[in-house]
């Protein structure tokens, strides 16, 4: 079963601090996700990776930014956090050349944020 | 306007019943499907994908698409207790893309 590990898994935030939440997969894959969830709106995708070293803008990416320094760790960052980012947060891991596999993805027990 | 909508919001089904639900895409370049599970507390989980006309049986769950519509569902034969969960549709450009849109979900409620 693939594994992708989210830290914290519970954050309490200022307005106006930075916040940095944690994403570490043990799969291998390429791509690494980031996405929120909020009730009436789904799953909405922030910021994508195909691999170390790339970031790719998802459909909400105003107010955060994303960084992948390794193939395993694809991390999401709030340099000014607001009460609208209070949420949450999955990321997730996906091959997209994985075979039968193609593009499915796991994802991680979510990080819920507060922003007060 | 979101590309991926699912209807209905919610879905509360007697246990051993057939629950059914639906996404349409409104974007033409979106042809490739996923259904995923979630639990409450937990993370989203991949059920079935579909990539061709017609249906994709696993079990007792059903998907069918509709690439001429951009339709596709799911179907839950003997709906079970254990399937109460948020139901999210997904769909991508590409099988193999990296880029992959989630609709607002469908919550299924299974009553004993």
């Amino acid at each position: 079963e693939a594994a992708v590990t989210q830290s914290p898994r519970n954050k309490v935030a200022v307005t106006g601090g930075k916040v940095t939440l944690s994403c570490n997969q043990t799969n291998n894959h390429n791509n690494m996700y980031w996405y929120r969830q909020d009730t009436g709106h789904g799953l909405r995708l922030i910021h994508y990776s195909y691999g170390a070293g790339s970031t790719e803008k998802g459909d909400i990416p105003d107010g955060y930014k994303a960084s992948r320094p390794s193939q395993e760790n694809f991390s999401l960052i709030l340099e000014l956090a607001t009460p609208s980012q209070t949420s949450v947060y999955f990321c997730a891991s996906g091959d997209a050349f994985g075979g039968v596999s193609q593009n499915t993805l796991y994802f991680g027990a979510g990080t819920r944020l507060s922003v007060l | 306007q979101q590309k991926v909508q699912q209807s209905p919001e919610s879905l509360s089904v007697p246990e051993g019943g057939m629950a059914s639900l639906n996404c349409t895409s409104s974007d033409r370049n979106f042809q490739y499907f996923w259904w995923y599970r979630q639990h409450s507390g937990e993370g989203p989980k991949a059920l079935m994908s579909i990539f061709s006309d017609g249906d994709k049986k696993e079990g007792r769950f059903t998907a069918h698409l509709n690439k001429a519509s951009l339709h596709v569902s799911l179907h839950i034969r003997d709906s079970q207790p254990s399937d109460s969960a948020l139901y999210f549709c997904a769909a991508s450009v590409g099988y193999n893309q990296g880029k992959l849109i989630f609709g607002q979900g469908t919550k299924l409620s299974i009553k004993p």
